[in-house]
C-alpha cells in the first residue's frame, strides 16, 4: 500500500509569490495534518483536517490556509511568501492515534 | 518556556553504548506522549508511544513521570543504524493530529 504522498518534493519560489502543496493520505485515513519544519527545529503544527472540516490550527498567520477534498486529499496554500517560509512542509495522515508522515515538500523562498 | 524541551545534543557514542535522552513538557494536561525518530532529510517516524507505567520495545525503553513532567528514552547496545535525530512529542489540544515536537536530539553512533 502507498504511504502518504506529497507533491512537489522540492520547489523554489521568490518572495511575494504563492505556493500550493498537495498531499494524498494513506487509503482509508480521513485525518490529514500539516506541519512546518524549519532546519534544526522540530515540526510545528499548522492545520488538521478531518472529514473536510478544520479540526485544529496552529500559530501561523492567515497567509497559510488549507482544505481537504472529498477523497481526503489535502492542499496547503501559502500566500505572499516570506524568506522565513523556507522549510520542509510535512503532511501526516491518521486513522487512529499514530500519525504517518509523508516525505515532505521542501520549499525554498529566495 | 518552550512546550517541549530536550537535551541539546548532539550525542556521539560508540557502538554498544547505552544512551539516554531526556525531555520535559510544560502542559500538565498533556495526555499522550511519543518518541519519533527522524533520519537526515527524511520524515519523522513513530518510534514508540510512552505510557505512565513505562514501556520497552527491544533495546528501547521509554519512561514517563507525570509529576515531574519528564519523559525519557533509553537505548541499550547502540547500533550504527540508531544514528538519527530523536524527537520528543506530546499531543497538543484535543485535536488528534496536533502534536507538539521538541527540537530533537541528534545521535551519532560510531564504530
Amino acid at each position: 500500500d502507498a504511504g502518504v504522498t506529497q507533491s512537489p518534493t522540492h520547489l523554489i519560489k521568490t518572495r511575494g509569490q504563492h505556493v500550493t502543496l498537495r498531499c494524498s493520505p494513506i487509503s482509508g485515513h480521513k485525518s490529514v495534518s500539516w506541519y512546518q519544519q524549519v532546519l534544526g527545529q522540530g515540526p510545528q503544527f499548522i492545520f488538521q483536517y478531518y472529514e473536510k472540516e478544520e479540526r485544529g490550527r496552529g500559530n501561523f498567520p492567515d497567509r497559510f490556509s488549507a482544505r481537504q477534498f472529498p477523497n481526503y486529499s489535502s492542499e496547503l496554500n501559502v500566500n505572499a511568501l516570506l524568506l522565513g517560509d523556507s522549510a520542509l512542509y510535512l503532511c501526516a495522515s491518521a486513522i487512529t492515534g499514530e500519525l504517518f508522515f509523508g516525505e515532505g515538500s521542501r520549499l525554498t523562498v529566495l | 518556556r518552550k512546550e517541549v524541551e530536550q537535551d541539546p545534543g548532539p550525542f556521539n557514542v560508540p557502538e554498544g553504548a547505552t544512551v539516554a535522552f531526556n525531555c520535559t513538557y510544560s502542559n500538565s494536561a498533556s495526555q499522550s506522549f511519543f518518541w519519533y525518530r527522524q533520519d537526515c532529510r527524511k520524515e519523522p517516524k513513530l518510534l514508540m508511544s510512552v505510557y505512565s507505567s513505562g514501556n520497552e520495545d527491544g533495546r528501547f525503553t521509554a519512561q514517563l513521570n507525570r509529576a515531574s513532567q519528564y519523559i525519557s528514552l533509553l537505548i541499550r547496545d547502540s547500533k550504527l543504524s540508531d544514528s538519527a535525530t530523536y524527537l520528543c512529542v506530546t499531543q497538543g489540544g484535543r485535536s488528534q493530529g496536533n502534536l507538539i515536537f521538541g527540537k530533537g536530539t541528534k545521535l551519532s553512533v560510531k564504530p
